[in-house]
């Protein structure tokens, strides 16, 4: 069983255009986490939610709306694609607080988004 | 100034060596501290946590010096499979886990 599922894996899609990113983790945690991966490779946090509530929203576009139906899923909206969205999105689950001895972050297999 | 800094990579070492990465944080309400580890085109996962006395898992270690605001780890005896991006993560208050930019490594026979 995938502890941290993500789909699609792979979108490409035209600029101007709506796409959707689904998450789900079966690992009973309370929190989620969206992260954008750059060509850079640069792993940004993008947003985080705790049971359902937004906590975190770091300076994102308000293109990108993600959305918590339950602690167990994560989705990420993103309207008006533009080519500079083009990146790999992890979605990511973990115990929270996080310390030393409960700090892993599980992450999802990424979806890779091209915008042309 | 970013809040997690590593080495520029990358690393090229051959077999066996031993290798050091260095990362410096800025906040100093920085909480909890990790590596990880990231294989091309894959997701990031946990190598192992950094504990302010220091800690040993296998032939890695890790150090943390709250004062000075740097982490380090050291791989010994490196192998092949140990090619890999490694990522500094630094959490602060709980919710919010920053990944430093990584340092590639690339072992060689």
């Amino acid at each position: 069983d995938t502890a941290v599922s993500q789909t699609p894996k792979y979108l490409v899609t035209q600029m101007g255009n709506d796409k959707s990113i689904k998450c789900e983790q079966n690992l009973g945690h309370d929190t989620m986490y969206w992260y954008k991966q750059d060509s850079k490779k640069f792993l940004k946090i993008m947003f985080s939610y705790n049971n359902k509530e937004l906590i975190i929203n770091e300076t994102v576009p308000n293109r990108f709306s993600p959305k918590s139906p339950d602690k167990a899923h994560l989705n990420l909206h993103i309207n008006s694609l533009e080519l500079g969205d083009s990146a790999v999105y992890f979605c990511a689950s973990s115990q929270v607080p996080l310390a030393e001895d409960t700090g892993e972050l599980f992450f999802g297999e990424g979806s890779r988004l091209t915008v042309l | 100034r970013k809040e997690v800094e590593q080495d520029p990579g990358p690393f090229n070492v051959p077999e066996g060596a031993t290798v050091a990465f260095n990362c410096t944080y800025s906040n100093s309400a920085s909480q909890s501290f990790f590596w990880y580890r990231q294989d091309c085109r894959k997701e990031p996962k946990l190598l192992m946590s950094v504990y302010s006395s220091g800690n040993e898992d296998g032939r890695f270690t890790a150090q943390l010096n709250r004062a000075s605001q740097y982490i380090s780890l050291l791989i010994r005896d490196s192998k092949l499979s140990d090619s890999a991006t490694y990522l500094c993560v630094v959490n602060i208050e709980g919710f919010k886990t920053i990944f430093g930019a990584g340092t590639r490594l690339f072992v060689k026979a």
